[in-house]
């Protein structure tokens, strides 16, 4: 298993700023995703987040408006720039670790709840 | 467009009542995963199915995966308040890549 951390726990932000969410591993893990969740509902993944190199983001999602860092295998961010209040929502960090000869597994961190003002 | 279509939607039941959640798609998994979800957190995984046709069993909660691996089902047993909660099971269509069911809100009233 993995415990993942996420800062900030929670933010009320104005139209037209950006928020960097945090996301801190307690091991080395190769796959890191970022997703989205509107309050009771599924989860939508925005990007996988790749070491070494650009994201790789899902259909209906840019960098522009979501750039990713991941300098190492523990940490990650996600900006969400230039918000609007469509983009309040719970963002997520999750990571996938091998659980079997063919499968993996993900966890997930707590979540930052994003409301935009 | 892959879909993983769960029902109930919402479902309230009474203390010690058991319940059947379904997850079902038309695409093969490879492996899926079943999650709870409380508020103000992240999902918490609950089991992974990997075979068709297998049954896992956590304490009262049983989980089963199709034999075709396109569909899987969560039975709960004597529900209680503390299963309240959001589930939600998520296909695994690559080596790292999932989709989430539409998820299932439970509410066990005491």
């Amino acid at each position: 298993s993995a415990v993942i951390s996420q800062k900030p726990s929670r933010d009320i932000c104005q139209r037209g700023t950006s928020l960097t969410i945090q996301c801190q591993v307690d091991s080395q893990v190769t796959m890191m995703f970022w997703y989205r969740q509107q309050p009771g509902q599924s989860l939508t993944l925005i990007a996988t987040a790749n070491q070494g190199s650009e994201a790789t983001y899902e259909s209906g999602f840019v960098i522009d408006k979501f750039p990713i860092s991941r300098p190492n295998l523990t940490f990650s961010t996600l900006t969400v720039s230039n918000m609007s209040p469509e983009d309040s929502s719970i963002y997520l960090c999750s990571v996938a670790v091998i659980a079997g000869e063919i499968y993996n597994e993900q966890f997930f961190g707590p979540g930052t709840r994003l409301t935009v003002l | 467009t892959q879909l993983l279509e769960q029902s109930p939607q919402f479902l309230s039941i009474q203390e010690g009542e058991n319940l059947t959640v379904y997850c079902n798609s038309s695409s093969v998994f490879s492996s899926l995963q079943w999650y709870r979800q409380e508020p103000g957190e992240g999902p918490v995984l609950l089991v992974t199915v990997v075979t068709g046709g297998e049954v896992k069993k956590l304490k009262r909660l049983t989980f089963q995966f199709g034999d075709a691996r396109k569909d899987s089902s969560l039975h709960i047993t004597a529900a209680q308040p503390g299963d309240t909660g959001l589930y939600l099971c998520a296909g695994a269509t690559g080596t790292y890549k999932y989709i989430f069911g539409t998820g299932t809100r439970l509410k066990v009233l005491a």
